[in-house]
């Protein structure tokens, strides 16, 4: 069965550093890999999300990932956090079976920006 | 076009009460699906459907029924509500049988049971 680790359950940055959030995942085929955020008291949006391919993904709000298979892991950054980034992360590993696909979830990190 | 709804936003239920949870979408999506979502443990899969007519167990299902008669609608019962169901939960859902397409999530239902 697949499942995905984020180490950090908190992370505390200063509006302007660079982030970086961890992912790692466990799945024996080609994982599908996602990342999402989720504002206080939202729903879950989608940042970007690796098929295949480039294994350096852009996302929406400046987010990028890279996919590195040798070491299992889909790690989240962006150069210049902005305090409107403050949000809970999650990083979701997919698959097919069944003909639908399932996502499983890290326990998700939670992002404070200081200003 | 609306996306997913989920209704109500919040409910307090007490232990051994019913409920059914709203979930609807307006983007003729296939697939459709709920999760719970508790402090430390991100987002668990409790059943999921891949059409109308078509639903099966995720991770979590125990407690909880699901039905889908029409494309739009994926309502989520609670037979006998219990306090281990206090959580906030959230329907999903995708175009695209079979392939992976983004999923959207609703903006949630927090529920207490007392």
């Amino acid at each position: 069965a697949q499942s995905v680790t984020q180490p950090d359950i908190h992370i505390t940055v200063s509006e302007g550093a660079s982030l970086e959030l961890r992912c790692n995942y466990s799945y024996g085929a080609t994982p599908y890999l996602f990342w999402y955020v989720q504002s206080p008291g939202q729903g879950l949006q989608l940042l970007l999300k690796y098929f295949s391919g480039d294994t350096l993904v852009q996302g929406i709000k400046g987010f990028e990932a890279e996919f590195k298979r040798s070491q299992s892991s889909f790690n989240l950054r962006k150069p210049s956090v902005h305090w409107s980034d403050a949000a809970e992360y999650f990083c979701a590993v997919g698959t097919l079976t069944g003909g639908g696909n399932k996502l499983t979830f890290g326990t998700g990190t939670q992002l404070k920006v200081e200003l | 076009n609306a996306g997913v709804t989920q209704t109500p936003k919040f409910q307090v239920l007490k232990t051994g009460q019913s409920m059914t949870l709203q979930c609807a979408q307006d983007m003729n999506h296939e697939y459709m699906s709920w999760y719970r979502q508790d402090p430390g443990m991100g987002l668990r899969l409790i059943h999921y459907s891949v059409g109308a007519g078509i639903t099966d167990q995720g991770e979590v299902p125990n407690g909880y029924n699901v039905s889908r008669s029409t494309t739009e609608d994926f309502p989520l019962r609670l037979l006998s509500a219990a306090p281990s169901q206090t959580s906030v939960y959230f329907c999903a859902s995708r175009s695209g049988f079979g392939s992976y397409n983004e999923q959207f999530f609703g903006p949630g239902t927090r529920l207490t049971v007392l």
